[in-house]
């Protein structure tokens, strides 16, 4: 069962316009979250992350909301830009061990 | 570069082969990940190292899963016997200042094994 889940394969934005990418978790162990942003036939680079103990975090167009009771977050990209268009993997993990599990990716796609 | 490398980027083998996958983590690095990445999945963890020595490899599918880090930097993913469903992108990550996620991840570009 997947520990991560991210329920959107694909997200398609205007540019300027907002990008909402989101994720759901079930083991309310995680105590830290993480979104990494993948093009084709490269790795993921990390972009923004969040403790459990804050309910949002942003680093410049990129913010990400948790809501721990609903065990969700999601990343807000505003504004989108066609540089954007990537893969989207959502990351959680607990703070004490050195492993993460990641969803599935949502394509997102960002038209001029 | 400074970042991690990973090869061969590419790699085709047939049924019941033995192939080794290496990884050069960033520099002074402490801990190494390998994680494994199949079509429209997100990477899996396998296992990882903090110096020389596997911290977790509760990832590892089998027995024919194996990984070492001889001098606690590159690292050497093996797997015998390949069967079909071993065919992915294998990721290394590498981070420094301890083994805890809160210390960022760096991904090299992958090896894509393709086994036939």
């Amino acid at each position: 069962d997947q520990q991560v889940k991210q329920n959107s394969p694909s997200l398609s934005v205007q540019e300027g316009r907002i990008s909402i990418l989101n994720c759901d978790y079930t083991n309310s162990m995680f105590d830290y979250f993480l979104w990494y942003k993948k093009y084709p036939a490269e790795g993921p680079t990390f972009l923004i992350s969040i403790s459990s103990i804050k309910d949002k975090n942003e680093d410049g167009r990129f913010t990400v909301f948790l809501n721990k009771s609903a065990k969700h977050l999601s990343l807000h990209i505003v504004p989108s830009q066609p540089g954007d268009s990537a893969v989207y993997f959502c990351a959680a993990g607990s703070g004490s061990q050195g492993n993460l599990i990641f969803g599935k990716g949502t394509k997102l796609s960002v038209k001029p | 570069g400074a970042g991690v490398s990973q090869t061969p980027s590419n790699k085709v083998t047939e049924k019941g082969k033995y192939v080794e996958l290496r990884c050069d983590p960033i520099s002074g690095h402490t801990a190494l990940y390998w994680y494994r990445q199949s079509l429209g999945q997100g990477p899996e963890f396998l296992i990882y190292f903090q110096g020389t020595g596997a911290a977790d490899d509760s990832g590892l599918p089998n027995d024919r899963f194996f990984a070492v880090r001889p001098e606690g930097s590159v690292s050497t993913l093996k797997i015998q016997r390949t069967e079909r469903g071993d065919s992915a992108v294998y990721l290394c990550a590498s981070s420094s200042g301890g083994d805890s996620i809160l210390n960022e991840q760096f991904f090299g570009p992958g090896t894509r094994l393709t086994v036939l």
